[in-house]
């Protein structure tokens, strides 16, 4: 079984700062895949990063970037230049691979960006 | 829009009634799942079709949940005789396909039930 733990509920930060979203991860199988989705008010689920856990370099996508750090088994999601429209849940999921499809969440943090 | 559609986007009911949503996947994608969240939480799965074969279906999916997706179109998610635990945001989500663990996942705003 998979499971993801997210430990800050709540995160606060600065327009134009930086901020990392602390993300970790159980798994025994030896091949999987981190994602980080963000949920603003609205509901809709949006995709932003993966990793790999056979990548050798760190994922990023335009202002986010993934801190993979396979022994400690955390993910963390970096996102440069906070801008207000930020602010939203976010969540970290992982997937193994074999026949399994489905994501697993964990229970998210909210990102509140301050002007 | 191009997007994932689900409809209705809230719905209220009364204990012990029938519902039926639906989801308009983005018309390439063959894969599509339904998830569950409730407040404070992160999405859980539910179940998942290729095309119009349901192939993976979750233990939280009781024998009063069904879903279908006829020639792998639309989908509908049925939930018989609701109880108010069943209250939840009712995530749709749609892909092209999957590589090794790499898929993205295009989901839709969900519907919001609220089951008195």
């Amino acid at each position: 079984a998979q499971k993801i733990t997210q430990t800050q509920p709540g995160m606060f930060v600065q327009e134009k700062e930086a901020v990392t979203l602390d993300c970790t991860y159980d798994t025994s199988d030896p091949s999987y895949g981190l994602f980080w989705y963000k949920q603003p008010s609205s509901g809709e689920m949006i995709f932003l990063i993966y990793q790999g856990s056979y990548d050798q370099q760190n994922a990023t996508e335009g202002r986010y970037s993934l801190n993979f750090q396979k022994a400690r088994k955390s993910a963390n999601l970096v996102i440069s230049a906070s801008q207000l429209g930020d602010s939203a849940m976010y969540f970290c999921a992982m997937r193994p691979s074999g026949s399994a499809r489905q994501l697993t969440f964990g229970s998210g943090t909210q990102l509140t960006v301050l002007p | 829009d191009t997007g994932v559609s689900q409809n209705p986007r809230h719905k209220i009911t009364k204990r012990g009634q029938n519902v039926t949503f639906r989801c308009d996947p983005i018309s390439e994608h063959n894969r599509l799942y339904w998830y569950r969240q409730t407040l404070g939480q992160g999405p859980e799965f539910l179940t998942y079709f290729q095309n119009e074969a349901q192939l993976e279906k979750s233990r939280l999916l009781s024998d009063r949940f069904s879903a279908e997706r006829p020639k792998g179109s639309f989908s509908t998610l049925e939930i018989q005789r609701t109880e108010q635990g069943d209250s939840a945001m009712y995530l749709c989500a749609s892909s092209l396909g999957l590589r090794d663990t790499y898929e993205k996942l295009f989901f839709g705003s969900g519907t919001q039930l609220s089951v008195l």
